[in-house]
């Protein structure tokens, strides 16, 4: 059964530092991986989304790397910003192609 | 941006109270779907729906769940007898070609509570 962990559960930084987040997943058998953030009471946003076949995906100042063999993957914010704040969710699709199995987040905090 | 609606943002129910819980996905897309997230715990996936069908569903969409499009914009979800413990975030989210190459957008949820 396939479980994903996320490390740290809980991250506070100052702000303009770059950070990195993790992922872990048991199976390596996935279709995909996405990395979401999700603000208090609100839905999920869809940040990169990483094929099993690619190594790693960018947007703006956000990076995304996948090791599919290691059932590892990182999410790098660079110079953070006090909007960033937020819970970042890693999720991978695999077993039924349609359905996600999220990690329980990490819960980010950046402090000007 | 296009987005996915939910309604509404808050339901309070009676235990035994059948809820209908409504999302409007996005307008070309073909794939929806339903998630959960108890407070505290991991988002969980309920169902998926295509072509007016479920795909896919987990343990816990039980025969007290039923998905349905009934007409060409919205999808609901219902709950038939709710028990304590449906008490959670549903979200609702779609996607266009389905979950191998492409992102899911998700709603805001709907907040339901069960006393």
């Amino acid at each position: 059964k396939q479980e994903v962990t996320q490390i740290p559960a809980a991250l506070s930084v100052p702000e303009g530092e770059n950070l990195v987040l993790n992922c872990s997943f048991t199976d390596s058998a996935i279709y995909n991986l996405q990395w979401f953030r999700q603000d208090p009471g609100k839905g999920l946003t869809s940040l990169l989304l990483i094929q099993s076949s690619q190594r790693e995906q960018t947007s703006g100042r956000l990076n995304a790397s996948l090791d599919k063999s290691s059932g590892r993957s990182t999410l790098y914010i660079a110079a953070s910003q006090p909007g960033d704040s937020a819970t970042y969710l890693c999720a991978v699709c695999s077993g039924g192609y349609n359905k996600l199995i999220f990690g329980a987040g990490t819960r980010l905090a950046v402090h000007p | 941006e296009p987005e996915v609606t939910q309604t509404p943002s808050h339901q309070v129910t009676q235990m035994g109270q059948e809820v209908i819980l409504r999302c409007v996905p996005i307008s070309n897309h073909l794939y929806f779907y339903w998630y959960r997230q108890i407070l505290g715990q991991k988002v969980e996936f309920l169902v998926s729906f295509y072509n007016n069908e479920i795909s896919e569903k987990s343990e816990i969409f039980d025969d007290q769940f039923s998905v349905e499009r009934p007409d060409g914009s919205n999808f609901t979800l219902k709950i038939r007898s709710t028990k304590l413990e449906d008490s959670a975030m549903y979200f609702c989210a779609s996607s266009e070609m389905g979950m191998r190459n492409e992102k899911l957008f998700f709603g805001s949820g709907t907040q339901l509570s069960v006393l």
